[in-house]
Order: C-alpha cells, then sequence, then structure tokens
C-alpha cells in the first residue's frame, strides 16, 4: 500500500521558515494537500493541488511539490502555527495521509 | 456558513454496531463528495471511506471494507457511516469532511469539517 513519510517533528525560531517535507513513491505525479490541527481541534486544510492556498489561509504558507517529496513551508514562523501538519494524497482510489508533523515554534 | 455536524458515537462491544451521522447546513450538499476520516487517541489521521456527491462513486479503506457502509441522503443534506463487526482498533475520533467537487477523482481535498465524534469500541 502507498506510504507518506513525514518527519515527527520540526523546531522552527519565531519569524525564521519553517519546512515540513512528505515523501512517497512518485509524489510529484500526484496532488499533495495539506491539513493543520490544533490541539482538541479538527483538522484545517492548508493547501491543497500541490500549492493553492485553502480560503482563509495566510500568505505565509505555501507548498510544492516534485519528484518523491512535497513541502510544506511556513514563512515568517508565528507562535500560532504551532500545530500537528498531515500531508495527504490519493492513491488508486485510496487516500493516504502521512503521519504527521509536530511544529514547535520557539 | 457552512456547518458538518456529527453524532451517532458512543459506546460499542466488540462484534457490535454503530451509525454515525453527519448534518450538514450552509451548502448545496449534493454537489460535493464527502468523506469520513478517523483519528484514534494520540495517533495521526486515517481516512476510512468517500462518496461522491451523486453517490454513485464509494471508496474505503481497506481496514473496514466489508465492514463500514458510507451512504448520504442528499434529501436531508445527511451523510451517514454504518459500522459493523467493530473491533477494538476502530475506536477513534471519527470526522465527516467536504470535498472541493461532486466527484471523488476531483475531491483531491477536503475544505470544511466537523468536530468529530467519538466511538469507543470496549467490553
Amino acid at each position: 500500500s502507498y506510504e507518506l513519510i513525514q518527519p515527527p517533528s520540526v523546531s522552527v525560531s519565531p519569524g525564521q521558515t519553517a519546512s515540513i517535507t512528505c515523501s512517497g513513491d512518485e509524489l510529484g505525479n500526484k496532488y499533495a494537500s495539506w491539513y493543520q490541527q490544533k490541539p482538541g481541534q479538527s483538522p484545517v486544510l492548508v493547501i491543497h493541488q500541490d500549492n493553492k492556498r485553502s480560503s482563509g489561509i495566510p500568505e505565509r504558507f505555501s507548498g510544492s511539490n516534485s519528484g518523491n517529496t512535497a513541502t510544506l513551508t511556513i514563512s515568517g514562523t508565528q507562535a500560532m502555527d504551532e500545530a500537528d501538519y498531515y500531508c495527504q494524497a490519493w492513491d488508486s482510489g485510496t487516500m493516504v495521509f502521512g503521519g504527521g508533523t509536530k511544529l514547535t515554534v520557539l | 456558513e457552512v456547518q458538518l455536524v456529527e453524532s451517532g458515537g458512543g459506546l460499542a462491544q466488540p462484534g457490535g454496531s454503530l451509525r454515525l451521522s453527519c448534518v450538514t447546513s450552509g451548502l448545496n450538499f449534493s454537489r460535493y463528495a464527502m468523506t469520513w476520516v478517523r483519528q484514534a487517541p494520540g495517533k495521526g489521521l486515517e481516512w476510512v471511506a468517500v462518496i461522491s456527491g451523486s453517490t454513485t462513486g464509494t471508496y474505503y479503506a481497506d481496514s473496514v471494507k466489508g465492514r463500514f457502509t458510507i451512504s448520504r441522503d442528499n434529501s436531508k443534506n445527511t451523510l451517514y457511516l454504518q459500522m459493523n463487526s467493530l473491533r477494538a482498533e476502530d475506536m477513534a475520533v471519527y470526522y465527516c469532511a467536504k470535498g472541493l467537487d461532486i466527484t471523488v477523482a476531483a475531491s483531491d481535498a477536503f475544505d470544511i469539517w466537523g468536530q468529530g465524534t467519538f466511538v469507543t469500541v470496549s467490553s
């Protein structure tokens, strides 16, 4: 079955750029999406179709996808961006999530 | 404002059944694919099932295939998940979410999520 691999954790200082990767076989040939989930809350769609920001998502969030890796980039990271982030893609009629990355802003 | 409200969670015995509902408002329900995603305590997101807006297309995760059935009633703006033969590993918060388009193929992502309903499977 198809797998998406994310680093368990990423740390970033406030105001710096955070990059979260998501790796999968030929992921660049699929659309990648990203979701943000804060503790006790439902997931929020951040990026879809590799690089399209969902409604209401700040411009500091951007996405890219090429080869075997999709990347979520947060420029000028703020304390409010601390959350779990999940990548997602479709493979053969199956929706697949990555294991999630905990972003810590410190 | 688009709203999705799940209900029907609770305690079920192993081998038992539950039916989850997701009542929607503020959207033209039949125009969007809908999905169920679950999250076990302290774990990541796991996709469960998806259904097209017209109900003609349904897909399931291998872990629930043959046990769970996704359906919808477009006249009631409601999505369902019938869960049979429940196992301990099915215990999770179950979220419903709205797709970006009517077909599963065009709904590469899901932009509106409910608050979730918790399913406990225990004897």
